[in-house]
Formats: structure tokens, sequence, C-alpha cells
């Protein structure tokens, strides 16, 4: 079954660490996305990427770094320049941004102790 | 950018009853899609909708362009249906991102 793919689930960070978050698709879509979802709270956008080897920075890009090399695999670094990580986040993709849908995975929800 | 604005934020069902929920957006849209976030943090993508009608089972959404809203029906709700409903648009000119409304929670009591 084709589908995205995030890991871990849950991942604690202790402060001043970087974190890389893991989001692989199978879908063979051109676009990938990263969203940070705060309690209670809509869905914000980190970064975004529409072609492998390029990324654009979305509202809330401070504190994270992305990478797109390949086309399935879209990993994002929380970086200790990140004040407040804890967070539940979300990868998508989709096949174009306009004409198509967007599918979500499961999350992985961070926690600094 | 374009807002989003959801209501209710907070809805309390008892099963089988019926409702609406609502999405305004300030501008033209290229994109509108449904969401159900499950209680597991899973976004369930349930409608692509930028206008006309469509339904799936008990759920329904329509979305009217020109007036910039969309609505979407929930029939006969079950406590399976409990979670937060999101809209999130794509804007016309060039825009490449989507953007999220704060949602509906909804709660549907056996």
């Amino acid at each position: 079954d084709g589908g995205i793919t995030q890991s871990p689930k849950y991942l604690f960070r202790k402060e001043g660490q970087n974190v890389t978050l893991s989001c692989e698709q199978n879908l063979n879509h051109d676009a990938m996305y990263w969203y940070r979802q705060d309690p209670g709270q809509g869905l914000r956008l980190i970064y975004y990427s529409q072609i492998v080897n390029d990324f654009q920075k979305g509202d809330i890009a401070e504190g994270y770094s992305v990478s797109r090399e390949k086309k399935e695999s879209f990993p994002l670094t929380v970086t200790s320049a990140q004040k407040n990580p804890t967070a539940f986040y979300l990868c998508a993709s989709s096949a174009q941004t306009v004409l198509y849908g967007y599918t979500f995975g499961s999350g992985t929800r961070l926690t600094v102790v | 950018g374009i807002q989003v604005e959801q209501s209710p934020p907070d809805l309390i069902l008892q099963e089988g009853a019926n409702s609406t929920l609502r999405c305004n957006f300030s501008d033209s849209v290229n994109n509108l899609q449904w969401f159900h976030q499950n209680p597991w943090g899973q976004l369930i993508n349930l409608f692509y909708i930028p206008s006309g009608t469509k339904q799936n089972g008990r759920l329904s959404a329509t979305t009217v362009a020109t007036e910039r809203y969309s609505l979407l029906y929930i029939s006969s709700s079950q406590t399976t249906d409990s979670g937060v409903y999101f809209c999130a648009v794509l804007g016309q000119g060039g825009s490449e991102k989507l953007v999220f409304g704060k949602g509906t929670k909804l709660t549907v009591n056996p």
C-alpha cells in the first residue's frame, strides 16, 4: 500500500540537542511538507519542497532545517535554536499543489525533557 | 495571506444527531480540503472540494466558491466521528501553501 511513513512516533529531546524526524513516501509525489501542531491549534507550515534538491521556508521555519536529496524522503531537523520544540509534527505529500489533495503521515510527537 | 475561519470551535452531540460545520475563507481558492484528525493525531482526508458538492456515506460537503465558504455535513453521527475537523485551503495567485483553519472539535456521546 502506498502512503507516508513518519518515524519515530514519539521522540524525547534534551535541551541543546538536535533531533531529526524522518518522513518517507512511496506515492511518487513531487511535493512534500512539514507542519507543526500545538495543542488546540491548527497546523502551521514549517518547510515545503516541490522538487528534489529544492525547498522553501514556510511560516515558522526558524530553528528548523530540511533536506530533499531523494524524491521519497524529506527529513526535518529540529535544532537547538528552536526555543519551544515540544509539539506534534506532521509530514504530508501531494502530487501537485493545485489539483490534488494532500496525504498526511501519522505524525511524530516531540517532547523536550 | 488568506485567512481561514472555522465554526463552531467546539460541538457536542448525542449519537444519531446531525451537524453542520462551517469554513469561511477570505480569498479565492484553488484547493479546499476537509480533514478529520482522530484521537491519535492521524489526519484523514475526507474531501477535496474546491467547488460543488460531494458525498461519501454519512458525510457530505458543499463549497460555494463565489461566496467563500464550505460546509461539512455529518448525518446520523457515531462516536467514531469524534475528533477535530479541519478545513484547509490553497489560495489562488501562485500560493503553494495549504493554509489550515483552527478546527472544530466534535464530541459524539453514546
